[in-house]
């Protein structure tokens, strides 16, 4: 089956710095790919909509020059949270559309903390 | 995309079949039914999709109602490791991605 790989797992960083989040498809091609974020029992919350070759699409509040979206390959989508505060502090999940299942392939997730 | 209504939690035994409902009254005659689960800190996986017929896979069963309003997930011999959030989400498959919508979900708890 479809497989996404999302990198790292978990990240602390310190408040002010930047922390980049890799997602990859590994078995499929994915021209457009998803980033969601979660907070602590919350549901997900789609951020923004990566297409490859072009702008990412960003949902109504969130800060496009904040996160970061770069979709520079059919297989690679990574999101940098730029200057981070501890409010960014979260869990940040990436899909992607498997043509497998016709449904969507999902990251494991990365837990960000900022401290 | 319909919205869908889920019981915030359920308790099922250890080996007993666990039966996930989901409304989705408004459903339009081009939407399929998904199903995803989250376990904690874990990225959601697939469990099955359905139309209009049932379904059934290495997972789990989707029965939907004959006027689609409603849906059953069913995993048929629940263990401990089905403790997870169970999502139902109602979309149109139109060929091209778009996001899935993600609602509260459901907490399934697998009691031993």
């Amino acid at each position: 089956g479809a497989v996404v790989s999302q990198h790292p797992s978990w990240v602390i960083c310190k408040s002010g710095t930047s922390v980049k989040i890799e997602c990859r498809s590994l078995d499929f091609q994915a021209t457009t790919m998803f980033w969601y974020r979660q907070f602590p029992k919350q549901s997900l919350m789609l951020m923004a909509t990566s297409n490859e070759g072009s702008k990412a699409t960003y949902e109504q509040g969130v800060e496009k020059d904040k996160f970061l979206i770069n979709h520079a390959s059919l297989t690679l989508s990574t999101l940098t949270v730029t200057s981070a505060h501890p409010e960014d502090s979260s869990f940040y999940i990436c899909s992607a559309r498997d043509n497998w299942n016709y449904g969507y392939t999902f990251g494991s997730g990365t837990r960000l903390t900022v401290v | 995309d319909a919205k869908t209504t889920q019981p915030t939690s359920m308790d099922c035994a250890e080996g007993r079949a666990a039966n996930l409902p989901c409304n989705h009254s408004t459903i339009s005659g081009n939407e399929y039914v998904y199903w995803y689960r989250q376990i904690h800190s874990q990225g959601p996986q697939y469990i099955i999709h359905g139309l209009k017929n049932n379904e059934t896979n290495e997972m789990a069963s989707l029965i939907i109602t004959e006027d689609r309003k409603s849906s059953t997930l069913i995993l048929p011999h629940a263990t401990l490791r089905d403790t997870a959030v169970y999502y139902c989400i109602v979309r149109a498959d139109s060929g091209s991605a778009r996001q899935l919508t993600f609602g509260s979900g459901t907490q399934l708890t697998v009691l031993p």
